[in-house]
């Protein structure tokens, strides 16, 4: 099946730094990745759409200007936590769908990026 | 908006039967999803639906009735290492292509 590998797995960082997490589609492309967050205990909260060449479409919630969002290839997409806080504490995941056009297809998640804000 | 409903927790023996509901209302539906999820890791792919009807893959099973907004995923000869989230998952296609997920059922296998 499709590969989604993301960077890096764990990363603790003080309060006020930004941290940038790596989403690649090994095997194929992906026009669209999504960035999940998820708290303890609940489910994945979808945070934003991330477009190749074009802006990335948030959900209602999410600050763009905090959770900066780049998709300069079709095989990457990162999202930069800016000036990150202790209430960002969090399991960022990132997914993208092995089709093509159409939006079916299972969506294969990265390994996901557990963030720490001391 | 969308609503996706499913039990918070469940508990079953090992061997066992397992079925877990999920109800949601959405506009423009493109298919549901069940993935499983043990705690600290990446959600991992069991089932798509679109269509009405009972997909069976191995041991899981899932269902799809698109005119009462209703899945279930059926786990049989249950197993320790079946603990876990159990997420339902819709897709819609409208303002995007988007998967929503449910808050997710956690499962405990006893013995």
């Amino acid at each position: 099946g499709a590969v989604v590998s993301q960077h890096p797995s764990r990363v603790i960082c003080k309060s006020g730094t930004s941290v940038k997490i790596e989403c690649r589609s090994l095997d194929f492309q992906a026009t669209t990745m999504f960035w999940y967050r998820q708290f303890p205990k609940q489910s994945l909260m979808l945070m934003a759409t991330s477009n190749e060449g074009s802006k990335a479409t948030y959900e209602q919630g999410v600050e763009k200007d905090k959770f900066l969002i780049n998709h300069a290839s079709l095989t990457l997409s990162t999202l930069t936590v800016t000036s990150a806080h202790p209430e960002d504490s969090s399991f960022y995941i990132c997914s993208a769908r092995s089709s093509g056009g159409g939006g079916t297809g299972e969506l294969f998640f990265g390994e996901g990026s557990r963030l720490t804000v001391l | 908006g969308q609503n996706i409903d499913q039990p918070t927790e469940m508990t079953a023996t090992e061997g066992a039967i397992v079925q877990i509901n999920c109800t949601y209302q959405t506009s423009g539906f493109n298919g549901l999803f069940w993935y499983q999820q043990h705690a600290g890791e990446a959600p991992t792919f069991l089932s798509y639906n679109v269509l009405d009807g009972l997909e069976e893959k191995g041991r899981f099973s899932s269902f799809l009735s698109r005119s009462k907004g209703y899945s279930y995923l059926l786990l049989k000869e249950l197993q320790m290492k079946d603990s876990a989230s159990y997420l339902c998952a819709v897709s819609r296609n409208t303002g995007g292509f988007k998967t929503i997920f449910g808050a997710g059922t956690r499962l405990f296998v006893k013995a």
